[in-house]
């Protein structure tokens, strides 16, 4: 089982729909949790981290944590083209030979004009 | 400029030859990381420094990888006898604390032909 999974996409909604990206982490003890958008080509930018359960808003995003189901979302609302991008999950796990920022894969969204 | 810089951008190399990267960390930021990303991957963690010391180092780290950090500032990752599968971006990245997000370079892509 892979540390941070998350559905490879590619994903994609209308301008102004809302985007919806998953992922799940298998260390129970994670605390720190964070969502990157990465543009063709470029460096992972970090836009969202949460560390408790609930809910964290922060403009047009939503970051969402269930800590019990070991399940972190993220929610873009108002989706515009320049949203166009793959979105990291990334999580901080407690265990393991790495203590450090592991990512998943990847969701590649498209946001169709 | 108060971005993680990284020099240099690309890099072609000779299958064989010994290729150099350099970053720049945040000057605030005492934690350095090294990462490696292929298409399609998330990043992969490769190794970290806490000030000039390496504390932590990947099963991916080959002995033909090393990576330094002399005065606790910038950080070198040296690849020796490079080979077709070391071509990826490799990613430089720092932050203030274990818990915090990492901020990233541009990266250096690196293709060995």
């Amino acid at each position: 089982q892979k540390e941070v999974e998350q559905n490879s996409g590619p994903l994609s909604v209308p301008e102004g729909a809302i985007a919806s990206l998953n992922c799940t982490y298998s260390d129970r003890g994670s605390q720190s949790f964070f969502w990157y958008r990465q543009y063709s080509g470029k460096s992972p930018e970090l836009i969202m981290s949460i560390y408790s359960n609930g809910d964290k808003e922060d403009g047009r995003f939503t970051a969402q944590l269930n800590k019990a189901s070991q399940y972190v979302s993220l929610l873009i609302r108002d989706s515009q083209p320049s949203d166009s991008a793959t979105y990291l999950c990334a999580v901080i796990p407690v265990s393991g030979s790495a203590r450090q920022l592991t990512f998943g894969s990847g969701t590649q969204l498209t946001v169709l004009p | 400029d108060t971005g993680v810089s990284q020099n240099p951008r690309h890099k072609i190399t000779k299958r064989g030859q010994n290729v150099t990267f350099r970053c720049d960390p945040i000057s605030e930021h005492n934690r350095l990381y090294w990462y490696r990303q292929t298409l399609g991957q998330g990043p992969e963690f490769l190794t970290y420094f806490q000030n000039e010391a390496q504390l932590e180092k990947s099963r991916l780290l080959s002995d033909r990888f090393s990576a330094e950090r002399p005065k606790g500032s910038f950080s070198t990752l040296e690849i020796q006898r490079t080979e077709q599968g070391d071509s990826a971006m490799y990613l430089c990245a720092s932050s203030v604390g274990q818990n915090y997000g990492y901020t990233f370079g541009s990266g250096t892509r690196l293709t060995v032909v």
